[in-house]
């Protein structure tokens, strides 16, 4: 069986300040970890994604993530916020890619605000 | 544009009618991917085809909603006698082999 959660519903951030939005999974076997953002009116994007590489995942537009087997722990992260990360994030957790989409597991999700 | 594409964005309609939505994948996805997002949650799987055979429905899906791909291209989604627990937001998402899926921007669904 597999869960996520999302520590946090919402977070509000000053623009320029750092981010963190905090996930803890739970899975029988080792996981692949997404990060997807999904914005007013637009689709989910992928912003990145762990597959059993490297614990420390780099993605698009300056986020990274860690993946902390012994925490059970994705944290998405960014050292710099920007007014256009305000947005939907959603913390994913699924069987290895080996196998179909569709027995992923979104979370609740994180609502960012950034103040400018 | 080359990306999932779905239609209609919006839709309103009065419960106990009956809607479809579409989806087009991306081009040459083999799998095609339907979820429900209800207000504050996060998607939930429903159902999901390889090429036109559907393999997987989840239990959120009731006898009232259908799921079509006829020729393993774009893909149908019909609820019949639609209820007001049944607003959400329909997305779609394709993927090629084994990898992660893409996205569409969804169709909103107001049950009145």
């Amino acid at each position: 069986a597999q869960s996520v959660t999302q520590l946090d519903s919402h977070v509000s951030v000053s623009e320029g300040t750092p981010v963190l939005l905090r996930c803890n999974y739970s899975s029988s076997y080792s996981p692949s970890l997404f990060w997807y953002v999904q914005h007013p009116n637009k689709g989910l994007q992928l912003l990145l994604k762990y597959t059993s590489a490297a614990t420390l995942v780099k993605g698009i537009n300056g986020f990274e993530a860690e993946f902390k087997k012994s925490e059970t722990s994705f944290h998405l992260t960014k050292p710099s916020a920007h007014m256009s990360d305000a947005a939907e994030y959603f913390c994913v957790v699924s069987r290895p890619l080996k196998t179909s989409y569709d027995k992923v597991i979104f979370g609740p999700g994180t609502s960012l605000s950034v103040i400018p | 544009d080359t990306g999932v594409s779905q239609d209609p964005r919006h839709k309103i309609t009065k419960r106990g009618q009956n809607v479809t939505f579409r989806c087009d994948p991306i081009s040459e996805h083999n799998r095609l991917y339907w979820y429900r997002q209800t207000l504050g949650q996060g998607p939930e799987f429903l159902t999901y085809f390889q090429n036109e055979a559907q393999l997987e429905k989840s239990r959120l899906l009731s006898d009232r909603f259908s799921a079509e791909r006829p020729k393993g291209s774009f893909s149908t989604l019909e609820i019949q006698r639609t209820e007001q627990g049944d607003s959400a937001m329909y997305l779609c998402a394709s993927s090629p082999h084994n990898t992660e899926a893409f996205f569409g921007q969804g169709t909103r669904l107001t049950v009145v």
